[in-house]
């Protein structure tokens, strides 16, 4: 069965560098997203990505962070300066959505530590 | 301001009982509400979704409501295995097609 997949599944990283997570959607889903979960807290929606350009994105998505779909396959959320409080859970989700299918698939996620 | 609220942070039942989960939301009018499941570490998966014109859908032993009056969905398992312990997330789609998703209900079915 198909899945998304993220690399790296753990990273740690000092603060002020920069990373980047990779995913890998479901390859004929049209729409693709970024979710964070910060520990104990609820799945909080980043950006949507669709037709090579971001569709929409949430206030948290500020100008250090950026997403990429570089090949065709890949998608990536780089972080550019990171900071204590970037520390969470981050899923990366794909979907058919507007092709009569809704759901979002989602990732295992990869989870950023920021010390 | 749009707000997305599950009746409660746990539900502990009894294995073979029916839990039952509430999503209420406020300011949305959405196209479409979904639930997901959440393990532990890891990411959310889909178990069902029901559209803004449909009052009830059902998969095995899921079943989910949809009240768009009063803007709220209950989501049922009936027959509660221990293995259905997880977390329960209402998740809405407005017409830009994103999810947003309530904070969740965590189940324990205890054996």
């Amino acid at each position: 069965e198909p899945e998304v997949t993220q690399t790296p599944s753990h990273q740690v990283t000092q603060m002020g560098q920069e990373v980047i997570l990779r995913c890998v959607p479901i390859s004929n889903h049209l729409y693709f997203y970024w979710y964070r979960q910060i520990l104990g807290q609820k799945v909080e929606f980043l950006v949507s990505f669709y037709n090579n350009e971001i569709s929409e994105k949430s206030e948290i998505f500020d100008d250090q962070f950026s997403v990429e779909r570089p090949d065709g396959s890949n998608f990536t959320l780089k972080i550019r300066s990171t900071k204590l409080e970037d520390s969470a859970m981050y899923f990366c989700a794909s979907g058919r959505i507007g092709s009569g299918d809704t759901e979002a698939f989602f990732g295992q996620g990869t989870r950023l530590t920021v010390v | 301001s749009q707000k997305i609220e599950q009746n409660s942070e746990a539900l502990n039942i009894q294995e073979g009982k029916t839990a039952t989960l509430t999503c209420n939301y406020t300011n949305y009018s959405p196209a479409y509400l979904q639930w997901y499941r959440q393990d532990p570490g890891r990411g959310p998966v889909f178990l069902l979704l029901i559209r803004e014109n449909e009052k009830e859908k059902r998969k095995e032993r899921l079943k989910v409501t949809f009240d768009t009056t009063l803007k709220q969905s209950l989501f049922h398992i009936t027959a509660s295995q221990p293995a259905d312990s997880a977390t329960y997330l209402c998740a809405l789609m407005d017409s830009s097609y994103k999810l947003i998703f309530g904070s969740g209900t965590r189940l324990l079915v205890r054996p």
